[in-house]
């Protein structure tokens, strides 16, 4: 099946600093979603972007799904940004199966 | 208020025992999931349901049953057979491309 790698794993930032995060993907997808988890279990969707760029307020993402990546970026972090973002892709030929990265730790420090 | 609940919040099973999680949704989405997190870990799917009275396996189906009986409800039953059940249970819905995600069951085995 599709393989999905997040990096990196651990994060940590002052807050009011920005950064970038990872996710790689082994085949071509029809679907791709960032997700943040906060520290009760709650996974919030952020962005369906299997392909270009997108801007959601501080946060924005791109997809090169030709190379097979996207990016998430934070600006301008703060605390409520802690948690953690997972990626999650379905291949071409899955049947509405979304496979998920191991994800990404982040923390925002005051 | 729309959404996708999941009750209860904390369950604890016995050994040997079968207890069911409850997912329910007033989303009106066809698309129902149920994934399993374990510490550190992405989430792994053990099953979905497209429609009503059809489901599917996910990659870790052993030791878990479902129904969809109705729309709008797609229970999770985790039985004796699964030898390590103690996890993070997410119920989910997909619509248009986006998966929805309900707040979790922490499930532990005493």
């Amino acid at each position: 099946g599709i393989q999905v790698e997040q990096s990196p794993p651990d994060l940590i930032l002052q807050e009011g600093a920005n950064s970038t995060l990872r996710c790689n993907f082994s085949d071509s997808v029809n679907n791709l979603q960032w997700f943040h988890q906060n520290p009760w279990g709650q996974l919030i969707n952020l962005f369906y972007i299997p392909s270009g760029t997108k801007q959601n307020g501080r946060l924005s993402a791109t997809t090169v799904a030709t190379e097979r990546y996207s990016l998430l970026y934070i600006s301008s972090s703060q605390t409520t940004d802690s948690g953690v973002y997972f990626c999650a892709v379905r291949s071409l030929g899955s049947a509405r199966q979304l496979t998920f990265g191991s994800g990404t730790q982040l923390t925002v420090l005051p | 208020d729309g959404g996708i609940t999941q009750s209860p919040k904390y369950l604890f099973r016995k050994e040997g025992q079968n207890v069911t999680l409850s997912c329910e949704q007033n989303l009106n989405h066809d698309a129902m999931y149920w994934y399993r997190q374990d510490p550190g870990q992405g989430l792994r799917l053990i099953y979905y349901s497209q429609i009503v009275n059809d489901f599917q396996k996910g990659d870790i189906a052993e030791g878990y049953s479902v129904s969809r009986e109705k729309k709008e409800s797609f229970p999770l039953t985790v039985t004796s057979a699964q030898k390590n059940p103690t996890a993070f249970y997410l119920c989910a819905t997909l619509q248009d491309g986006t998966q929805y995600f309900g707040p979790g069951t922490r499930l532990l085995v005493l």
